[in-house]
């Protein structure tokens, strides 16, 4: 199986902040990586795909770029909405795996 | 609007079988592939499989060996099956559309996703 290793496992973060996730794959995956959101007790929400494709209707302060091993996901200004649990998630091959999570908190 | 409502008891015996149904509306499940994701309680997402609208499957190796997915497309629904639950089983489960994207030569994506339901196992 690929192992997917996010890193910070938290951060606290203020409004208005540069944020930035890391994720780094086992192998090469190409670009085949996407991200998602996750709030307590809601489903994961799909923010980008193929490692910088944004998501229809996500706000365009979140980008994602990377290409093979290491890939990041940036939130260019920090909005109370998003303080949330985010994964990163590889399609390069079944099974497909999930990062640990990052929870970015308030500062 | 695609929705997706994971449906089931969400209360198990060990050694007994988790059964799970995902009703789909707004979309055709004779399209697109179709996952089963679960979290246990505080912790991360492990994918568990998936099934295509012909019925095609692919499982999880950790899991294969107790896990069936199956499709009804005239119902616009696709059902889990986990054998043999454990303590370790406990968990929330989703079901969520498996979209094939063609950039950057295809893969797939979570797009749409059910609620969850929490699923325990306990004697």
């Amino acid at each position: 199986d690929i192992q997917m290793t996010q890193s910070p496992s938290s951060l606290s973060a203020s409004v208005g902040d540069r944020v930035t996730i890391t994720c780094r794959a086992s192998q090469t995956i190409s670009s085949y990586l996407n991200w998602y959101q996750q709030k307590p007790g809601k489903d994961p929400k799909l923010l980008i795909y193929a490692a910088s494709s944004l998501q229809s209707g996500v706000p365009s302060r979140f980008s994602g770029s990377g290409s093979g091993t290491d890939f990041t996901l940036t939130i260019s200004s920090l909005q109370p909405e998003d303080f949330a649990t985010y994964y990163c998630q590889q399609s390069y091959s079944t099974p497909w795996t999930f990062g640990q999570g990052t929870k970015v908190e308030i500062k | 609007q695609v929705q997706l409502q994971e449906s089931g008891p969400g209360l198990v015996k060990p050694s007994e079988t988790l059964s799970l149904t995902c009703t789909v509306s707004g979309d055709s499940i004779s399209s697109d592939f179709w996952s089963w994701i679960r979290q246990p309680p505080g912790k991360g997402l492990e994918w568990i499989g998936y099934i295509v609208y012909s019925g095609s499957t692919n499982y999880n190796p950790s899991l294969k060996s107790r896990v069936t997915i199956s499709i009804d497309t005239s119902r616009n629904q696709f059902s889990l099956k986990l054998r043999s639950v454990t303590a370790a089983d406990t968990a929330v489960y989703f079901c969520a559309r498996t979209k094939y994207y063609y950039e950057s030569g295809g893969s797939y994506y979570f797009d749409y996703w059910g609620q969850g339901t929490l699923v325990t196992v306990s004697p």
